[in-house]
């Protein structure tokens, strides 16, 4: 049972640069999320996915999209990456009892 | 939207000592949840508890969801308890998840 899991675990991107981060769960939960955490901060909540077919914006949703592709899958796209979007990204789902988190991103953006 | 506040933002503890940390929401939730990020970055679940108490070992939950706060407790304390810990809440409407900024705590030896 793997849980959650993010795809790439590292990353260093160009200024200007696109790229997708993946996520998937394999435990059939309905809610996904996606938040960013930088350094010696909480989590700061991206966008989420209450059901497969819906997305809605969460706290610092700008320079980002995403797509739920399936009740599996969420990924979160960088359209054009700035330095400001420097951060550890953690993708993470929900069903009653709580939230699971993956393992995470380390992004850079030089 | 929902407030999330933890306190104290940082503790320093011998070990074998206990601790409380607490956390408070500025809304009704029907979710909250502790969590542990290791010093790795790993987010580690510790107590599902929109109410009432739970238990696992050194570790129990406390949440009074009609005063809006939740109280984590640490017995006898290890350096392996050190690291951040999260609270987070939210609400079944919305399933959104707002994290408070943490406590980071260390554990000496």
């Amino acid at each position: 049972n793997a849980g959650v899991t993010q795809t790439p675990k590292f990353q260093v991107l160009k200024t200007g640069q696109s790229m997708t981060l993946q996520c998937a769960q394999d435990m059939n939960h309905n809610s996904m999320y996606w938040y960013r955490q930088d350094p010696g901060m909480g989590l700061r909540l991206i966008y989420y996915s209450a059901s497969e077919g819906t997305t809605d914006k969460g706290e610092v949703p700008n320079g980002y999209n995403v797509s739920r592709l399936n009740k599996r899958e969420f990924s979160l796209r960088l359209e054009s990456a700035a330095p400001s979007q420097t951060s550890v990204y953690f993708c993470a789902s929900s069903e009653q009892g709580g939230a699971f988190f993956g393992q995470g991103t380390r992004l850079t953006v030089v | 939207g929902i407030q999330v506040e933890q306190s104290p933002p940082d503790l320093i503890l011998q070990e074998g000592a206990n601790s409380t940390l607490r956390c408070n929401f500025s809304d009704s939730v029907n979710n909250l949840q502790w969590f542990h990020q290791n010093p790795w970055g790993q987010l580690i679940n510790l107590f599902y508890i929109p109410s009432g108490t739970k238990q696992n070992g050194r570790l129990s939950a406390t949440t009074v969801a009609t005063e809006r706060y939740s109280l984590l407790y640490i017995s006898s304390s290890q350096t392996t308890d050190s690291g951040v810990y999260f609270c987070a809440a939210g609400t079944s409407g919305t399933y959104k998840y707002i994290f408070g900024t943490g406590t980071r705590l260390k554990v000496l030896a």
